[in-house]
C-alpha cells in the first residue's frame, strides 16, 4: 500500500532553535498534504493544508510565521518550527492524498515526529 | 471542527465483534465517512470509508444508516492487537480536510 515517510521520528532541540520535519509520499504523488499536531492524550489537531506549488492554508489560531510549510514537489512537504519553545513540544504528524485518487481519496499518514524542546 | 461524536471508550471481549458507533448528524450529501485507528505514538491507520452504501474490506465493515446521520464500524473478531483509539471522520472543506474528533478508545479484553 501507499507509504508516507516522515523524518525524523523524534528530535530534541534547544529553545530558540528551528527544527525541520520532512514528509514524503514514497510511491504516489500528492498535490495536497496535511500537517497535524497531537498533545498527550488528545486528538489530532489540523494545523495546515499544504498545497504543491502554492502557499499553505493555515487553520485558525495557527501562526504561519511560526510553522513554516513548504511543498515544493509532488512528493515532499516540510514543516519548520521556528524559534521553538517548550510549549511547541508535541507529536507532529503529516498526511497525504494520492492525486490520482480524486478529492475523496483516503489520506495516508506518516508515523509522526516527536519534538521535545528543552 | 469535527462533525462527529463518538463514545469516549468501549471494551470488547477477544474474539467477539466490536461495534463502534459514530454520530454525524450534520453530514452533507457528498461528504464521506472515514474510519482510522491510532495505536499509541504512531500515525493513524486507515480502516475503511464510505459515502452511503455499506462497505466491507479485510479489516472491517462499515454500516451507514439510510439518513447518513450515523454509522457503525464493525470489527468482526476482535483481537488484542485491535486495542487502539478509533476515529470516525467526515471530511469537508475546500481541500476535503480531515478534522479529528475525540475518538473511541477500544480495549480488547482477553
Amino acid at each position: 500500500g501507499a507509504v508516507v515517510s516522515q523524518h525524523p521520528s523524534w528530535v530534541i532541540c534547544k529553545s530558540g532553535t528551528s527544527v525541520k520535519i520532512e514528509c514524503r509520499s514514497l510511491d504516489f504523488q500528492a498535490t495536497t498534504m496535511f500537517w497535524y499536531r497531537q498533545f498527550p492524550k488528545q486528538s489530532l489537531m489540523l494545523m495546515a493544508t499544504s498545497n504543491e506549488g502554492s502557499k499553505a492554508t493555515y487553520e485558525q489560531g495557527v501562526e504561519k510565521d511560526k510553522f513554516l510549510i513548504n511543498h515544493a514537489s509532488l512528493t515532499l512537504s516540510t514543516l519548520t518550527v521556528t524559534s521553538a519553545h517548550p510549549e511547541d513540544s508535541s507529536f507532529y504528524i503529516c498526511s497525504a492524498r494520492d492525486r490520482l485518487g480524486g478529492a475523496h481519496e483516503k489520506l495516508f499518514f506518516g508515523s509522526g515526529t516527536q519534538l521535545s524542546v528543552l | 471542527d469535527a462533525k462527529t461524536t463518538q463514545p469516549p471508550s468501549m471494551d470488547c471481549a477477544e474474539g467477539r465483534a466490536a461495534n463502534l458507533p459514530c454520530n454525524h448528524s450534520t453530514i452533507s450529501g457528498n461528504e464521506y465517512v472515514y474510519w482510522y485507528r491510532q495505536i499509541h505514538s504512531q500515525g493513524p491507520q486507515y480502516i475503511i470509508h464510505g459515502l452511503k452504501n455499506n462497505e466491507t474490506n479485510e479489516m472491517a465493515s462499515l454500516i451507514i444508516t439510510e439518513d447518513r446521520k450515523s454509522s457503525t464500524l464493525i470489527l468482526p473478531h476482535a483481537t488484542l492487537r485491535d486495542t487502539a483509539v478509533y476515529y470516525c471522520i467526515v471530511s469537508y472543506g475546500t481541500g476535503n480536510q480531515f478534522y479529528f474528533g475525540t475518538g473511541t478508545s477500544l480495549t480488547v479484553i482477553p
